[in-house]
């Protein structure tokens, strides 16, 4: 067991590019959750995933954002037209649900920051 | 809505005295609460987590948390804190039941730890 990865560690980017992260959860771990973090706040809730079902997504989450898992594995979140306020540490996490109970482990993070 | 509220931003003790972290929670049922560390830079490491039964907690690298539900508090102790535990520590709050995986966290208490 390798834990959550998560690729590249920091991305910094000029306005207007889009950018894409990737997370590969634990293995058999059948949820995955993506937060964001910025300075002084604690991770804030974007989406998650059941296998490759997207079941919630948070209003944070604007049309610039888009997040896949495709067949239930890693997972990607895209960011388009990257704007300053985006600059953050996305965080994605893994769990795997056992009747009503729900862990979360966490991976390093993708410290973005947009120029 | 659930929320979490860590009444003290930042907290600093010396080395081998005890360490009381607050965490103040809003839910309207039955709680699951966990408490991660996280390392400048880092993702969130889990500490430990309470669901049922005994309302105290061990975790690892010594840390407990008692759970009282007449205070909606789930605070985070240690008795004698090292150096190595300077970090920021978060409280959270995730459902019990339902499909909305989610946890919402704190805003987060910074350890600084006095040689």
């Amino acid at each position: 067991d390798t834990g959550v990865s998560q690729n590249p560690r920091h991305k910094i980017t000029k306005r207007g590019q889009n950018v894409t992260f990737r997370c590969d959860p634990i293995s058999e771990h059948n949820r995955l959750y993506w937060y964001r973090q910025t300075l002084g706040q604690g991770p804030e809730f974007l989406t998650y995933f059941q296998n490759e079902a997207q079941l919630e997504k948070s209003r944070l989450l604007s049309d610039r954002f888009s997040a896949e898992r495709p067949k239930g594995s890693f997972s990607t979140l895209e960011i388009q037209r990257t704007e300053q306020g985006d600059s953050a540490m996305y965080l994605c996490a893994s769990s795997f649900r056992q009747g009503n109970l729900d862990t979360q482990y966490f991976g390093p993070g993708t410290r973005l920051t947009v120029l | 809505a659930q929320s979490v509220t860590q009444p003290d931003i930042h907290i600093t003790v010396s080395e081998g005295a005890s360490l009381e972290l607050r965490c103040n929670y809003s839910y309207g049922a039955t709680p699951y609460l966990f408490w991660y560390v996280q390392s400048p830079g880092q993702g969130l490491q889990l500490l430990l987590k309470y669901f049922s039964g005994d309302t105290l907690v061990q975790g690892i690298k010594g840390f407990e948390a008692e759970f009282k539900r007449s205070q909606s508090s789930f605070n985070l102790r240690k008795p004698s804190v090292h150096w190595s535990d300077a970090a920021e520590y978060f409280c959270a709050v995730g459902p019990f039941d339902t499909n909305a995986g989610k946890s919402t966290f704190g805003d987060g208490t910074t350890l600084t730890v006095k040689p």
